[in-house]
């Protein structure tokens, strides 16, 4: 089957860094893109990933590793707004995306 | 930045009682256009994929004569909620998508929480 891991929940520090991981099996693999969803409204994109490597985008970060079916999503100079779900989703030979059940991010002062 | 907009952005309803939500690509033709459903504190659940002209996908589990999609054109779909029940309470959240292929970012629209009474 198909399967994205991510960690449940997560709390971090005003003003640090904090490291977001997912990994995946899937059947084939066209991209990877991690959405921030605040809670009650809908997701915005944050990052594409297809190729191995890091690619940065001011404060956030994405990571690819496609031989261990792994991604981060890094965020630097936290902030109490980054507050929110951060959902991993692939897509498929199928170009089909494939959700993670989403990581919530809890930012303390 | 591509636009999406639903409406309505929450509706409270009688059970038994049909429901129809709209999702429109503002700015962009959409060719194909995809509705979620959103529990609280889950994660989101592909309903159907649907493309412009043609009959929706359902996924599995999901049935088709309860949830009816319409993509009557490259700007609009729309999903209606018939005989809605309690149960059917959610958040449902349509996005859109400029092409399919590799790179195929899909376009959120706000959300629409519907509450069935």
């Amino acid at each position: 089957g198909q399967n994205i891991d991510q960690p449940t929940e997560m709390t971090a520090t005003e003003g640090a860094i904090v490291q977001i991981n997912c990994t995946y099996q899937t059947s084939g693999f066209n991209g990877l893109f991690w959405y921030q969803q605040h809670a009650g409204e809908a997701p915005t994109f944050l990052s594409y990933n297809v190729l191995d490597g890091l690619e940065e985008k001011g404060r956030f970060s994405s990571f690819l590793s496609r031989s261990k079916g792994y991604s981060y999503l890094l965020l630097k100079e936290l902030q109490m707004k980054d507050s929110a779900s951060y959902l991993c989703a692939v897509k498929d030979s199928n170009y089909q995306l494939i959700w993670g059940a989403g990581t919530k991010l809890i930012i303390k002062p | 930045g591509a636009v999406v907009s639903q409406h309505p952005s929450w509706v409270i309803c009688k059970s038994g009682t049909s429901v129809k939500i709209e999702c429109r690509s503002l700015d962009f033709q959409a060719t194909t256009m995809f509705w979620y459903r959103q529990f609280p504190k889950q994660s989101l659940m592909l309903m159907a994929t649907s493309n412009e002209g043609s009959k929706a996908t359902y996924e599995q589990g999901v049935e088709k004569d309860k949830f009816l999609i319409n993509h009557a054109s490259l700007t609009l779909s729309t999903l209606t909620v018939t005989s809605a029940h309690p149960e059917d309470s959610s958040f449902y959240i349509c996005s859109a998508s400029l092409a399919s292929g590799d790179y195929n970012e899909q376009f959120f629209g706000p959300g629409t929480r519907l509450t069935v009474l």
